[in-house]
C-alpha cells in the first residue's frame, strides 16, 4: 500500500485565498483525522471522521475551516479565506476503528502539507 | 479534557539510554501510545501501552503506571538516527481520537 497520500505538500499563497489540502487514506481503514502543527501549539486534532462522516469538529478553529469526504478514499480540508496564522503543516492520518467505536491507538500519518500564507 | 506533559528536549549521546517521561490528565483512559517524528517527516508509530508495566519493542521499551498516570518511553543503545521528537498521546474523551503532548525533541551526538 502507498500510505497516506496528501497533496500538495507545499502550498504558498496570499491571505484572503482559498486554500484547499487533499487527503487519500489507506485503503480499509474507516477513520481519518486532520491535523495542525504548529511549534507553538504542537499536533492539534482539527477534526475526525469514521466511515465518512464527521464525529468531532471541536477542534476546528473557526467558520473559514471546513472539511469533507465525499467517499471512504478521499477528504479535504478547506481553508477561506487563509490568513497568515493558519500557515502551518498539516497532516491527514487514517486508521481502522472496529465495531462500537473500538480504536486502535495506531494511526497512520502523510506526509503533511506545509502552508504557508503571507 | 485531556493533557499531557512531557520534556521540551533530551540531550544524550550515541550508546547511551535516555527516558523520556510523561505524565496526562484524562476523563476516561484507554492506554497510552508512543510516536516518532523526525525533522520534515509524519509521526510514526512506536508503542501503545493499555495495562500497567513494561512493553519492549527492540531497542525501544514503553512503561505505563495507570495509578500514577504517568508513564516513559525508554531508548537503549542510542544512535543518531534516534534523534526526533518523541510524542505521547491518549485518547480523547470520546474514545474516539488520540491528543498529542507537545513532544519531546532527543537530540543524540557522537
Amino acid at each position: 500500500d502507498a500510505g497516506v497520500i496528501q497533496s500538495p505538500r507545499h502550498e504558498v499563497t496570499e491571505m484572503g485565498q482559498e486554500v484547499t489540502l487533499r487527503c487519500k487514506p489507506i485503503s480499509g481503514h474507516n477513520s481519518l483525522f486532520w491535523y495542525r502543527q504548529t511549534m507553538m501549539r504542537g499536533l492539534e486534532l482539527l477534526i475526525y471522521f469514521n466511515n465518512n462522516v464527521p464525529i468531532d469538529d471541536s477542534g476546528m478553529p473557526e467558520d473559514r475551516f471546513s472539511a469533507k469526504m465525499p467517499n471512504a478514499s478521499f477528504s479535504t480540508l478547506k481553508i477561506q479565506p487563509s490568513e497568515p496564522r493558519d500557515s502551518a503543516v498539516y497532516f491527514c492520518a487514517s486508521s481502522l476503528t472496529g465495531e462500537r467505536g473500538v480504536f486502535y491507538n495506531e494511526q497512520f500519518f502523510g506526509p503533511g502539507t506545509r502552508l504557508t500564507v503571507l | 479534557g485531556q493533557s499531557l506533559e512531557q520534556p521540551s528536549e533530551v540531550t544524550a549521546v550515541e550508546g547511551a539510554i535516555v527516558q523520556i517521561n510523561c505524565t496526562y490528565q484524562t476523563s476516561g483512559f484507554y492506554g497510552l501510545s508512543w510516536y516518532q517524528q523526525h525533522d520534515g517527516g509524519a509521526p510514526t508509530f512506536l508503542s501503545y501501552n493499555a495495562l500497567d508495566g513494561l512493553e519492549e519493542t527492540g531497542r525501544f521499551s514503553s512503561f505505563l503506571s495507570r495509578s500514577d498516570s504517568y508513564g516513559y518511553l525508554l531508548l537503549q543503545e542510542l544512535q543518531m538516527k534516534d534523534s526526533a521528537s518523541y510524542f505521547c498521546a491518549v485518547l480523547n474523551q470520546a474514545g474516539t481520537a488520540l491528543i498529542f503532548g507537545k513532544g519531546t525533541t532527543l537530540s543524540v551526538s557522537s
